[in-house]
């Protein structure tokens, strides 16, 4: 992809406040992803912000995007067992601003 | 509503054969979009088809091709398998061409030996 990073592990209690972070490149990117992945599943999509935004909240989710630093969050609040999977970041990319380009993804495992 | 699927869910094959992945989109979506999934990895762009037409190439090489058919379903192609092709490959569909949002099928598991 176009070097966009995630920290690769995040252990958390079940009950605490999940943070995912991700930086990403392309400043020109319009919208920012979240996507979910849990063992030999395809990609659940999330949620998504759009650059003009700072925050989305979204139930237990919340997104705050820093276009200055290029920081992407994903905060999981009261993070339960089946939200332990591998959390990633996509930017989108191309002329027609449908290729997306995605983080390494970040492994979070909840301990009960 | 049926969501995007994918055949199929596994696939042995060995090197030098040639593979093709089928996908078929979520009812509606006239955009395609292929991925592969080295284990460890996030998912890295391969094509983007819409109205049958290739409108997207990622960094891969000219072993792999794609077809989108008038029904909007797709084939994913790969020629001289190598080892390193070993993945899963996703498939995500999207109402248009525009920023639309992807959504994943549950992806085919290539083994190349």
């Amino acid at each position: 992809g176009e070097d966009v990073e995630q920290s690769l592990f995040l252990s958390v209690r079940e009950g605490d406040s999940s943070v995912i972070n991700c930086t990403y490149t392309d400043s020109s990117s319009t919208y920012l992803y979240w996507y979910k992945q849990e063992p030999g599943a395809g990609l659940q999509l999330l949620t998504y912000i759009f650059s003009n935004m700072d925050m989305k909240q979204d139930q237990r989710l919340t997104v705050l995007l820093n276009k200055k630093d290029k920081h992407l969050s994903l905060r999981i609040a009261d993070t339960q067992t089946g939200d332990s999977a591998i959390y990633f970041c996509a930017e989108s990319h191309g002329s027609t601003g449908n290729q997306f380009y995605f983080g390494t993804g970040t492994s979070l495992t909840v301990i009960p | 509503d049926a969501g995007v699927t994918q055949s199929p869910t596994h696939l042995i094959k060995t090197r030098g054969q040639q593979v093709t992945l089928r996908c078929s989109p979520i009812s509606g979506h006239k955009s395609v979009s292929w991925y592969q999934q080295v284990l460890g990895q996030g998912p890295q762009f391969i094509f983007q088809y819409y109205e049958k037409e290739e409108r997207g190439r990622g960094n891969f090489p000219d072993r792999f091709s794609a077809r989108q058919f008038p029904n909007y379903s797709s084939e994913l192609n790969v020629n001289a398998l190598l080892l390193g092709d070993s993945a899963l490959y996703l498939c995500a569909s999207s109402l248009s061409l525009s920023r639309e949002t992807q959504y994943f099928g549950p992806g085919t598991r290539l083994l190349v030996l």
